[in-house]
C-alpha cells in the first residue's frame, strides 16, 4: 500500500495562475481532507469530503475549490493564486467504521506551494 | 466549540530523560484521540490512537493516556533520544457528527545529545 500520496511535491506559481493539487489514497477510505499548514498557525482545514461525490467547507475555504469524482482521489484547485496561499498543503484520509473509535487518520507527505 | 491545547509549545531536554507532553480538550464527548509526530518538512505520522473506552495505549517507548472526564491526554516518552526531536500533535474526534479531527497546535521537542 502506498497510503496517501500527493502530487506535485513542490510548485511555484505567479499571482493569478491556476493549478490543481492531487491527493490519492489506496486504503478505500471514505473521508478525505485538505489542510494547509503555516508557521505559527497550525493545521487549518480547507475542505473535506465524506464520500465520493460529496464535499464540504472547512475553516478556510475561500480561494479554493475541491472535487471528489472518484473515491480514491481528492483534488484541490486554486483558480487564481494569491501570495496569501503560499503554504504547505496536506491531504489526509480516514474511515469511521461501525465503531467510530477505530478511526485512524493518515496523512500525505505534503505539497509546498509558493505564490510569487 | 471543541478547543485543543498543547502546552508547552516548545521543550528541550537532555538525551535519556523521560518526558511528558500534554494535550487538553474542552469537550469530553470524544470518540478517540490521536497522537502524531511531524518531522521538519514532512507530513504527519500517526503514533498512537486511543479509543474513548481506553485509558492508555503503548507502542515501544511511547505511552499515551486519556482521561476524558478531565479533558486531558498525555504522551509519555521514555529514555528520550535525539531521533525523537520533532513536533508532536494531538487531535480529537468528537461525537457531534462533525466528520473531522480537531488538532492542537503541537509541542516542538528537541532532545539534546
Amino acid at each position: 500500500n502506498a497510503g496517501v500520496t500527493q502530487t506535485p511535491k513542490f510548485r511555484v506559481l505567479k499571482t493569478g495562475q491556476s493549478m490543481t493539487l492531487l491527493c490519492a489514497q489506496d486504503m478505500n477510505h471514505e473521508y478525505m481532507y485538505w489542510y494547509r499548514q503555516d508557521p505559527g498557525m497550525g493545521l487549518r482545514l480547507i475542505h473535506y469530503s465524506v464520500g465520493e461525490g460529496t464535499t464540504a467547507k472547512g475553516e478556510v475555504p475561500d480561494g479554493y475549490n475541491v472535487s471528489r469524482l472518484k473515491k480514491q482521489n481528492f483534488l484541490l484547485g486554486l483558480e487564481s493564486a494569491a501570495p496569501s496561499q503560499t503554504s504547505v498543503y496536506f491531504c489526509a484520509s480516514n474511515t469511521p467504521t461501525g465503531k467510530v473509535s477505530y478511526n485512524e487518520q493518515f496523512f500525505g507527505p505534503g505539497t509546498r506551494l509558493t505564490v510569487l | 466549540k471543541q478547543e485543543v491545547t498543547q502546552i508547552p509549545a516548545a521543550l528541550s531536554v537532555p538525551e535519556g530523560e523521560n518526558l511528558v507532553l500534554n494535550c487538553s480538550f474542552t469537550d469530553s464527548a470524544i470518540y478517540n484521540l490521536q497522537w502524531f509526530r511531524q518531522d521538519p518538512g514532512k507530513g504527519l505520522t500517526s503514533l498512537l490512537l486511543i479509543q474513548s473506552s481506553q485509558r492508555e495505549q503503548t507502542s515501544g517507548r511511547l505511552n499515551a493516556s486519556l482521561d476524558k472526564s478531565s479533558g486531558r491526554s498525555t504522551l509519555y516518552i521514555a529514555a528520550s533520544q535525539p531521533g525523537d526531536s520533532a513536533t508532536y500533535l494531538c487531535a480529537v474526534w468528537i461525537t457531534s457528527g462533525t466528520y473531522k479531527y480537531i488538532f492542537g497546535t503541537g509541542t516542538r521537542l528537541k532532545v539534546l545529545a
